[in-house]
């Protein structure tokens, strides 16, 4: 019963570096999320994925892109890594209907020196 | 422009006695309130939540409560267990826009044997 799965869960990337975050579920669930938490901010959401084949933005969408090409998988992409993306990540996926309890991934530690 | 506040960074509490964690919210389209338990290096898990409909909502140990006039939530944990010991986040939605969560900074709870 594995619910959401993030890899890599730690990663050290140098200034100008590019990565690719991945995110599955095996829920069946039809939106999917990627947040990042900083020390004293809490959660906040980065894009967003409301069904296969879709994105949209979140609060804090600059300096990330994202795919959502299969409806378990949804991708994290940072083209040209900065120290202010230093953080952990965290994926989440929920029901489009009913109560929107969102099931989060163990999270990614990623450094950018 | 917070929507979600939790003012309390942290709460040190007895085992046995109640904890009180607290939460406040300023838009008046939330509808859905859910907390949620973060333990180091893992994901938030979700552990209760309420509907606008309802000022209370029970579920063993917990007990969320609902203050609409207010604007206000809490959650009651009875007894604390040192398991207890985590950040906890609250969280709100808004049915128009259902599948977005609003956290707020979370509150770091110390349950001492």
């Amino acid at each position: 019963n594995a619910g959401v799965t993030q890899t890599p869960k730690f990663r050290v990337l140098k200034t100008g570096q590019s990565m690719t975050l991945l995110c599955a579920q095996d829920m069946n669930h039809e939106y999917m999320y990627w947040y990042r938490q900083d020390p004293g901010m809490g959660l906040r959401l980065i894009h967003y994925s409301v069904g296969e084949g879709t994105t949209a933005k979140g609060e804090v969408p600059d300096g990330y892109n994202v795919s959502r090409l299969k409806k378990q998988n949804f991708l994290l992409g940072l083209e040209s890594a900065a120290p202010s993306q230093t953080s952990v990540y965290f994926c989440a996926s929920s029901y489009s209907r009913g109560q929107n309890i969102q099931y989060f991934g163990a999270g990614t530690r990623l450094s950018v020196l | 422009d917070q929507q979600v506040k939790q003012n309390s960074p942290s709460l040190s509490v007895q085992e046995g006695r109640i904890s009180i964690l607290n939460c406040d919210y300023t838009n008046s389209m939330f509808d859905y309130f859910l907390w949620y338990k973060k333990y180091p290096a893992e994901g938030p898990t979700f552990l209760i939540s309420i509907s606008s409909i309802k000022d209370k909502n029970e579920d063993g140990r917990f007990t969320v409560f609902l203050n609409k006039s207010a604007k206000h939530l809490s959650l009651h944990i009875v007894p604390s267990q040192p398991g207890d010991s985590a950040v906890y986040f609250c969280a709100a939605s808004s049915g128009g826009s259902n599948y977005k969560l609003t956290f707020g900074k979370g509150t770091l709870l110390t349950v001492n044997p």
